[in-house]
This record gives C-alpha cells, structure tokens and sequence, in this order.
C-alpha cells in the first residue's frame, strides 16, 4: 500500500441498510478526515480525528459515526442510510503538528448510492 | 459565518494564461491551500499560501493577501490536462478547512 485506500471504490444501498466505509493510510499520519463532495457544494467535513484514540465531530456528522482505535485505519459507518447521504466520500490524512502546512492528502473516494 | 468564494466555471485557451480568485471569510486564518481535482478523481494538493505575495511552482503559482481575503491561482502556459476543478480551502483558527465548491477550467484547442 501506498497512500490511502478507501473500500468500497461504489456501492448501491437499500435505504434503511447499515454501511461501513473503510478508509487505511500508511504515512503514519496522526490527523485523518472523512468528507462528502456533493456537486456544487464542495467538500464538507463529517468527522475527523487528530490523533489515534479521539474523534471529533464536523459541518455534517449527523447520522454518520467513525472509530479511531489505531493510526491506520478510520472507519465512517452509516448506521441507517438515507437517499440524502448519496454523494461521493473521500477519506483524507495529514501529518498535523509536524512544522509545516497540515496538507491533506486524499483517497480515491468511494461513490455512494442510496435509494 | 464561514464562506469561501470562487467562480464556478472558467473557460481558457491552450497556451494562454488563466488565473482564478478565490475570497475567504474564517473563524482566524492560518493559511490557504489550492488543490486540483480530475473528474472523477481525488483532490490532489498543489500549492500552500500563509504569508502575503505570490509563491511559483513551475506553471503554477498561487497569490494570497491577508489583509483582503483574497488568493488566486495563476495557471501559465495551458495544456489540456488542466482542464479540472481547482478547489480553493482556507485553514482557520482551529486548523480546520473550510473549502470553497471549486471551479470548474475548462481548456479549450
């Protein structure tokens, strides 16, 4: 692995389903973000988490919730998804407190459908 | 409140010059960032601004003024793999970004 990876790449869900999103980066980062990216909008934070053990809540948690049990890995779960959380999610990591620009870097995304 | 504001489309010639603005109003300022994103891809970071002026990276080179809330982005010499969203994002007092929709570039033969 190189990066960040996100799984599933898209997914169609039956309103009502539960869905976990995975998201895994091995920078080693401390700092880790899931947004949504609906057109016109631009990205909008739903949960973020600067340092394994702690989470933190966005613009937009409202029925989403994440985990943070290691550097590596930082689950988004949809507990009950609704047609509204149809959008196209990316998980993105920094190196924050480490001197320099908290420059985040982008998974592929994962492009979801909820009817 | 929050806002960040940027054209939401641009149309430009190849090999020409386009240069794209961006205003930002935050909770405290720490910096700007300019990212590009391909259709259907990721946001891919390209330039980081936190003092006043301008900052080149070889074709690409980002403006910012503090004191105005105004950055732009300076493409030179365009090609047709510019064409892609440029997404504007400010860095506020919690180190959080607050991100503009992107504008949309359009390159054109």
């Amino acid at each position: 692995i190189a990066g960040i990876t996100q799984a599933p790449t898209s997914q169609i869900l039956a309103a009502g389903r539960r869905m976990t999103l995975r998201c895994t980066q091995d920078m080693r980062h401390n700092a880790m973000y899931w947004y949504r990216q609906d057109l016109g909008l631009g990205l909008r934070l739903i949960h973020y988490s600067n340092t394994a053990g702690t989470t933190g809540k966005g613009e937009v948690p409202d029925g989403y919730s994440v985990s943070r049990a290691n550097t590596d890995d930082f689950p988004l779960t949809l507990a009950s998804a609704v047609p509204s959380q149809t959008s196209v999610y990316f998980c993105a990591s920094s190196d924050s407190g480490a001197g320099g620009p908290d420059t985040q870097y982008f998974g592929p995304g994962t492009r979801l459908t909820v009817l | 409140g929050q806002n960040i504001d940027q054209p939401t489309e641009m149309t430009a010639t190849e090999g020409a010059i386009v240069q794209i603005n961006c205003t930002y109003q935050t909770s405290g300022f720490n910096g700007l960032f300019w990212y590009q994103q391909h259709a259907g891809e990721a946001p891919t970071f390209l330039s980081y601004n936190v003092l006043d002026g301008l900052e080149e990276k070889g074709r690409f080179s980002s403006f910012l003024s503090r004191s105005k809330g105004y950055s732009y982005l300076l493409l030179k010499e365009l090609q047709m793999k510019d064409s892609a969203s440029y997404l504007c994002a400010a860095e506020d007092s919690n180190y959080q970004l607050i991100w503009g929709a992107g504008t949309k570039l359009i390159i054109k033969p």
